[in-house]
């Protein structure tokens, strides 16, 4: 298994829900990473798990909420958001934390806030 | 900070050759990535570079990279349709874990 995967596919959700995403992967990496991308837009860093410990968190607003309930699954939680949160959502992981090994990224999840 | 920058868009013809460039920010980042975006779909990685070489070449692929101006490019060779994609470049600067994205370039391939 050589895959990111990631559900929902596409969520809508009012803002005053309180929503999941959800990340997996069976690769034996130990770094997993939560990017936002607008639309013709590179690819924002968010949030990096690092052997299941936040390690970086980009001043992202509390309405976003990680968690890494071990080492194959990544959630991102979602509580009162606004409608400019509303984006494609991207999860990755890593064999390790760093730059050697390259990302690999699931197919995203598209979030509109309404 | 300053911007991983990559020029917007490239339209070019079926069959030739695309070149897409980037200039990178950090001359300490050690792999130079290059990503393809496809409408609606996540990120595949194409290649990478470390960053004590000059050229790597990996089927219609080559990756020029000059350190010294921080500059990295992708030529596409043969290009198809089926190229037509964002592109992105991307680095790790420094000795963080943060993977930083280039601005894309639209690849237009055209029949």
């Amino acid at each position: 298994d050589t895959e990111v995967t990631q559900t929902p596919k596409h969520l809508v959700m009012g803002m005053t829900n309180k929503k999941s995403l959800k990340c997996e992967q069976h690769m034996g990496h130990r770094a997993m990473y939560w990017y936002k991308q607008k639309a013709k837009k590179p690819p924002e860093l968010m949030f990096v798990y690092s052997y299941e410990k936040l390690s970086i968190n980009e001043s992202v607003p509390s309405r976003f909420s990680p968690e890494c309930p071990n080492s194959s699954l990544l959630n991102l939680h979602l509580h009162a958001l606004q409608p400019e949160d509303s984006a494609l959502y991207l999860c990755a992981s890593s064999q390790a934390p760093g730059a050697n090994y390259g990302y690999t990224f699931g197919s995203g999840t598209r979030l509109t806030v309404v | 900070g300053e911007d991983v920058e990559q020029s917007l868009f490239l339209s070019v013809r079926e069959g030739d050759s695309s070149v897409i460039n980037c200039t990178y920010t950090d001359s300490s980042s050690t792999y130079l990535y290059w990503y393809k975006q496809e409408p609606g779909a996540g990120l595949q990685l194409l290649t990478y570079i470390f960053s004590n070489m000059d050229m790597k070449q990996d089927q219609r692929l080559t990756v020029l990279l000059n350190k010294k101006d921080k500059h990295l490019s992708l030529r596409i060779a043969d290009t198809q349709t089926g190229d037509s994609a964002i592109y992105f470049c991307a680095e790790v600067p420094g000795a963080t874990n943060k993977l930083i994205f280039g601005t894309g370039t639209l690849l237009a391939v055209q029949p």
